[in-house]
């Protein structure tokens, strides 16, 4: 009962690196998600992916971008990365896009420098 | 205006109840959830209520919507020290597939 699965757990990279988060699910969900979890503030969504094939923004794509390689796997990259982009990412997937839970990763833990 | 409050921090004692609140702006809300954060953990689905109700129960847990007031509150009877988390409230607004989150509560537990 793996769920959601996120690589790596933690991350430290130099400003202008680039990094692509791996996230994949087992549970032939159709709808994937990509958040940010800043201190002392809840998630906010960067990206989502609600069938295979398909990604849209969401409220903070800025220096992101993302790849829906099948139904399985949702990557996100930071192409240049930024200290503002220090965060905590997570990795979510549900059944479909209108009224099924999500379900989230553990999480990986970037630090900028 | 999409916005999501809650109180940051809440501190009970081992077997009492917890109350923990939140409120929401948008009246067109469909479902609202709860999500439990462990430290260095993911958030995890505790549960949630369809916007059409008033009151769901499961265990030691029991979520009250108030529509109206547009409130949401989670109560966790006879508290144990590892409900100790962060608490997510969350809602999903009606035909967009994002969630809105709360700032979450942090529940400490003690004895």
């Amino acid at each position: 009962n793996a769920g959601v699965t996120q690589t790596p757990k933690f991350q430290v990279l130099k400003t202008g690196q680039s990094m692509t988060l791996q996230c994949a699910q087992d549970m032939n969900h159709n709808s994937m998600y990509w958040y940010r979890q800043d201190p002392g503030m809840g998630l906010r969504l960067i990206y989502y992916s609600a069938s295979e094939g398909t990604t849209d923004k969401g409220e903070v794509p800025n220096g992101y971008n993302v790849s829906r390689l099948n139904k399985r796997e949702f990557s996100l990259r930071l192409e240049s990365a930024a200290p503002s982009q220090t965060s905590v990412y997570f990795c979510a997937s549900s059944l479909d896009r209108v009224n099924q839970p999500q379900h989230f990763g553990d999480g990986t833990r970037l630090s900028i420098l | 205006g999409e916005d999501v409050e809650q109180s940051l921090f809440l501190s009970v004692r081992e077997g009492d109840s917890s109350v923990i609140n939140c409120t929401y702006t948008d009246s067109s809300s469909t479902y609202l959830y709860w999500y439990k954060q462990e430290p260095g953990a993911g958030l995890q689905l505790l549960t949630y209520i369809f916007s059409n109700m008033d009151m769901k129960q499961d265990q030691r847990l029991t979520v009250l919507l108030n529509k109206k007031d547009k409130h949401l509150s989670l109560r966790i009877a006879d508290t144990q020290t590892g409900d100790s988390a962060i608490y997510f409230c969350a809602e999903k607004l009606g035909g967009y597939n994002k969630l809105i989150f709360g700032a979450g509560t942090r529940l400490a537990v003690h004895p």
